[in-house]
């Protein structure tokens, strides 16, 4: 069975860093995209960050040079570090599995991980 | 970077009726266009992708059209169960970029 867990999620003072953990099992997450989704309090989703299965990352621009996507293969584990947080950044964010076959889909999501970034 | 716009934010209907989701997208995305059901304090979950391919396990009401830069999702006989936000996504960024349209609420 595919689960995802996230942690490290918590209250972070603006400027300040945070890493998000997302433990993968049922699968091997460096054989798959893997991707962080985001969604700010009564707001849509708002895709993050997506790591491929060579291990090359992208970023959307409102995290990029800010935020860090990498994994451990050896704990098919994966990290989301997190610095420079504005409070914009307030959000649950999700690990999430794409699938290649859903064409790009995403099939399989944790329950998210919430970051509250506040004085 | 491929926006994504979702049509209405948000729409009331009854049991029963049908509705349609409108998603179009800022340049033609073929047919690399996915639906999201997400219901309070949950994940979302794949309904459709491929812009009309039934996930395993969606119940047949559901619906998706499209392709190029306009999508629909439509929901046929609905039930109180469907009462969540939906969400369409794109997937067809170069490197890959999973823009997500606004969200719909819809209620029941």
């Amino acid at each position: 069975e595919v689960q995802l867990v996230e942690s490290g999620g918590g209250l972070v003072q603006p400027g300040g860093s945070l890493r998000l953990s997302c433990a993968a099992s049922g699968f091997t997450v460096n054989s798959h995209y893997m991707t962080w989704v985001r969604q700010a309090p009564g707001k849509g989703l708002e895709w993050v960050s997506v790591i491929y299965d060579s291990g090359s990352t992208n970023y959307a621009d409102s995290v990029k040079g800010r935020f860090t996507f990498s994994r451990d293969n050896s704990k098919n584990t994966l990290y989301l570090q997190m610095t420079s947080l504005r409070a914009e950044d307030t959000a649950v964010y999700y690990c999430a599995k794409v699938s290649a076959i859903l064409k790009g889909a995403i099939d399989y999501w944790g329950q998210g991980a919430l970051v509250t970034v506040s004085s | 970077d491929i926006q994504m716009t979702q049509s209405p934010s948000s729409l009331s209907a009854s049991v029963g009726d049908s509705v349609t989701i409108i998603c179009r997208a800022g340049q033609r995305i073929s047919f690399y266009l996915n639906w999201y059901q997400q219901k309070p304090g949950r994940a979302p979950k794949v309904l459709i992708y491929g812009a009309s391919t039934l996930h395993s396990g969606v119940p047949s009401r559901f619906s998706g059209s499209g392709s190029g830069t306009n999508f629909t999702l439509t929901i046929s006989n609905l039930q109180p169960e469907d009462s969540a936000t939906y969400h369409c996504q794109q997937s067809y960024s170069t490197p890959p970029m999973y823009t997500f349209g606004q969200g719909t609420k819809l209620e029941i």
